[in-house]
């Protein structure tokens, strides 16, 4: 019963490219998130959406493209990958936008050759 | 900017010793304050959280929280080698109304058995 899951867990690609990375949460949430944790292991908020609708972007180049078709998933969509996109890229959730406990996915290793 | 900051350690110590790490803030409007541990290569799990001033206890962990002095603490008792992880502090801080997590860079803990 896994509460918060994403996919891949590996992702693997060519620079250029358009990749996709998926996350669900079943744990009734209003909230998710994604945060990319680069090579030096600092964990840093991209974007939060609260029943579907952006309330956080933080400073995340125009080709990241969030998008939640309902609040248990949220996925992040990227163009033209680059280098240094290579981070690992984690989904959480929480039950309401002020101060809660964030539950975090396993995460999504993407490598960007 | 709102900044969280750890000393990245590694903090070494043996089984059986108390394990301190700390963590300051800058944001003297945060109201919530999580610490997480990450296994190499692992998602961020919860340790513990802490809202008011004062000590709370879980187990072999306490957290303390000062927010006179911005700084939060994590007391780990009768240190194990399977403590052995990254210790993230994260604060949570407003963001155009809504609740983000700032974390730290971490403090990796060994503890030698």
């Amino acid at each position: 019963d896994t509460a918060v899951s994403q996919t891949p867990k590996y992702l693997v690609t060519q620079m250029g490219n358009d990749k996709s990375i998926k996350c669900e949460q079943n744990l009734g949430h209003d909230t998710m998130y994604w945060y990319k944790q680069d090579s030096k292991k600092f964990l840093k908020i991209m974007f939060s959406y609260n029943n579907k609708e952006l309330i956080i972007n933080e400073t995340v180049p125009n080709r990241f493209s969030p998008k939640s078709p309902d609040k248990a998933h949220l996925n992040l969509h990227i163009n033209s990958l680059e280098l240094g996109d290579s981070a690992v890229y984690f989904c959480a959730s929480s039950q309401k936008t002020r101060g809660d406990t964030q539950y975090f996915g396993p995460g999504t290793r993407l490598t960007v050759l | 900017q709102k900044e969280v900051e750890q000393n990245s350690g590694p903090l070494s110590v043996p089984e059986g010793a108390i394990a301190s790490l700390n963590c300051t803030y800058s944001d003297r409007g945060s109201q919530s304050f999580f610490w997480y541990r990450q296994y190499s290569g692992k998602s961020p799990e919860l340790i513990m959280f802490i809202y008011s001033n004062g000590d709370k206890e879980d187990g072999r962990f306490t957290a303390q929280l000062n927010k006179a002095s911005q700084y939060v603490s994590l007391l780990i008792r009768d240190s194990q080698p399977s403590d052995s992880a990254t210790y993230l502090c994260a604060v949570n801080s407003l963001n155009s109304g809504y609740s983000t997590l700032t974390f730290g860079k971490g403090t990796m803990l060994l503890v030698s058995p």
